[in-house]
């Protein structure tokens, strides 16, 4: 089945414990992103990555990085995250041609105290 | 800058009932427009898209027509469904962004039996 696999789900953690969260598709796309979803707000893209070893900046960069050393991952990377963090996380790819048509995640649910 | 603007949540409907959640943009270039859908505890999912004016995309009884004079694409369903709660985001992609989309805030739509 075509899909884009976030872990965790859902996590609680403490302000400045680095965490990773993962992101696979197994549709070889070349475009993946990440964004975030806050109430009010929609979705904010964080960083998105063109393929492999290309990654850039989103709306919304401060406080994260993201790395694509393989086509199919694009783990995001908290090193200090911090309560403003706290949001529902979204991964997503596309083919690089793919005009809008991405497929999504089922989301990270993240809590930072 | 590329944006997207739609009515405010939630909207509350008695089933069968007739929908529309209004969306209108700005954007530099010539847009494609997109709705995405997103159920409880999943992540979006591309519900209909328009690439050119006059354009109508039409997925699941739901409809929206790219209207390049009122910039809108505003989406519309003839009788909603209790399955048709869910939260719905205009988005678009401009020809000078690449494979970035830009979404709105979000339209949380309750149908109630």
């Amino acid at each position: 089945e075509a899909q884009v696999t976030q872990n965790p789900r859902y996590l609680i953690t403490v302000t400045g414990k680095k965490l990773t969260v993962t992101c696979s598709q197994n549709m070889n796309h070349e475009y993946m992103s990440w964004y975030r979803q806050d109430p009010g707000l929609g979705l904010r893209q964080i960083y998105y990555s063109m393929n492999v070893e290309v990654t850039d900046k989103g709306d919304v960069p401060e406080g994260y990085k993201v790395s694509r050393k393989e086509k199919r991952n694009f783990p995001l990377i908290l090193e200090s995250p911090s309560p403003n963090q706290t949001s529902l996380y979204f991964c997503a790819s596309s083919p690089q041609n793919g005009q809008g048509r991405y497929t999504f995640g089922s989301g990270t649910r993240l809590t930072v105290v | 800058g590329n944006s997207v603007t739609q009515m405010e949540g939630p909207v509350t409907l008695s089933e069968e009932a007739f929908l529309t959640i209004n969306c209108t943009y700005t954007a530099t270039g010539y847009p494609s427009l997109f709705w995405y859908v997103q159920y409880p505890g999943e992540g979006l999912q591309l519900l209909l898209k328009a690439t050119k004016a006059d354009d109508k995309g039409s997925n699941k009884g739901f409809e929206a027509t790219y209207r390049k004079e009122t910039t809108s694409f505003h989406l519309e369903k003839g009788s909603v469904q209790v399955s048709d709660s869910a939260v719905y985001f205009c988005a678009l992609i401009s020809n000078n962004a690449g494979n970035m989309l830009t979404f709105g805030g979000g339209t949380r739509l309750m149908v109630k039996p």
